[in-house]
Order: C-alpha cells, then sequence, then structure tokens
C-alpha cells in the first residue's frame, strides 16, 4: 500500500536553503511526485512537480533518485514569507484506478 | 481569471439540518474532487469525480454526498450534519492532461 511520509515540522533562517524530504514507497513508474504550498486561511497552492531526476522552475527545485522512493523539496534561499505548510503528493494509477496520496505536511517556520 | 470558487466560506450550523457547498471552477476541468483538512491529518479526498455524471468515494466518504450534473459545479452535501463534520474543507479542480490541482479558497464549517 503506497504511502507518503515527510516530517512535522522544520525551522530555518532566511536567506539558507531548505530541504524538505518526502518518503513515498510502492510508487508506479508513471506516477508524478507533487508539492503543495499552504498558508492559514487559504487553499493549497501548487509549487513544482516532477518524474524522476530533477525539476527546477523559479520557487523551488525537486530532486528524485532512481529509485522515486523519496524527493526532496529544496528551497534556495528561504525568506519570512516562505513560513508555510508544505504538503506531498504522490498520484498512482493502479488498474486504470486514479489515487491521490497526500502527506500529511510539514510546517516550515523562518525566523529572521 | 482562472478559479476555484465556494460558498459560504464560513458556516456555523446544528446538528442534523441539511447543508449544501457549493464549488465551482471556471477552467473547463474535467476532475473535481473536496477535500476536508483536519489539525494533524492534513488534506483527506472525501469524493472526486472524473466527468459530469462520474463521481467515486475518496478516503472519507461517509456522511457526505455529491452530485456532477454540470462540469463546472461539484456541490458537497451533508444531509444530516454531525460536530464530527466540523472541519475545513477544500474544493480542487485539474485537468486530466495534468497533475496539478486548483484549490478553491477553503469552507469554515462548525456543527454545534
Amino acid at each position: 500500500l503506497a504511502k507518503t511520509t515527510q516530517p512535522i515540522s522544520m525551522d530555518s533562517y532566511e536567506g539558507q536553503e531548505v530541504n524538505i524530504t518526502c518518503s513515498h514507497n510502492n510508487i508506479a513508474t508513471n506516477d508524478y511526485i507533487t508539492w503543495y504550498q499552504q498558508f492559514p486561511s487559504q487553499g493549497p497552492r501548487f509549487i513544482i512537480q516532477g518524474y524522476k531526476t530533477k525539476v527546477t522552475n523559479e520557487v523551488a527545485s525537486l530532486f528524485i533518485p532512481a529509485d522515486r522512493k523519496s524527493s526532496t523539496l529544496s528551497l534556495p534561499r528561504v525568506s519570512l514569507s516562505d513560513t508555510a505548510v508544505y504538503y506531498c503528493l504522490v498520484a498512482l494509477t493502479l488498474d486504470s484506478n486514479y489515487q491521490l496520496i497526500w502527506g500529511a505536511g510539514t510546517k516550515l517556520i523562518i525566523k529572521p | 481569471e482562472a478559479q476555484v470558487t465556494q460558498n459560504p466560506r464560513y458556516l456555523i450550523t446544528v446538528t442534523g439540518k441539511k447543508l449544501t457547498v457549493t464549488c465551482s471552477q471556471n477552467m473547463n476541468h474535467e476532475y473535481m474532487s473536496w477535500y476536508r483538512q483536519d489539525p494533524g491529518l492534513g488534506l483527506r479526498q472525501i469524493y472526486y469525480s472524473m466527468n459530469v455524471e462520474v463521481t467515486d468515494k475518496g478516503d472519507v466518504p461517509e456522511g457526505y454526498k455529491v452530485s456532477r450534473k454540470e462540469k463546472r459545479n461539484f456541490p458537497l452535501i451533508l444531509e444530516s450534519p454531525s460536530p464530527n463534520q466540523t472541519s475545513l474543507y477544500f474544493c480542487a479542480s485539474r485537468d486530466l492532461a495534468a497533475d496539478t490541482q486548483y484549490f478553491g479558497p477553503g469552507t469554515r464549517l462548525t456543527v454545534l
């Protein structure tokens, strides 16, 4: 049974690089890994998505090792406004059934 | 502007009084879903719909109903709300060709 596991909380300081890792066993070959950011009183917002190796956009990078049993969201040079909850999401497609497996979220606190 | 809207944003009701939370998206997405979010439990999927007239149970469907008569609307119905359904609810939609979900702003429901 697929499951995603991520740390409950992390803290860091402004200007630092922050890496949040999510473990996801048993994901299938064609399944994507997606990360969302959520601020209080708002819905989750898409950050980045990847399938394998490395993906980079204007806000983050996503590293996925060859075995795809984990992924790491990397936030370069964080600021106070990056304080939020970050969710890892794996989409599974098994026998034409589409299933979403959410992590429980990592509360990231950035300190000045 | 592409968006998912939910109404109401806040609702306080009493046990047993039927209620409906509306959800609408203007992106012509086939896939829509409802989540509830509770402290320490992250996002849990209630129901989802792959297209008009096609709905399926998510992880926590008990006590909820949905309908998908039109592509843009996906209302969540609580026939007889109970206090354990006090939660923050999010509607989301996505294009089946992509894996990115767009979330509504959330509905905070309190059942007394």
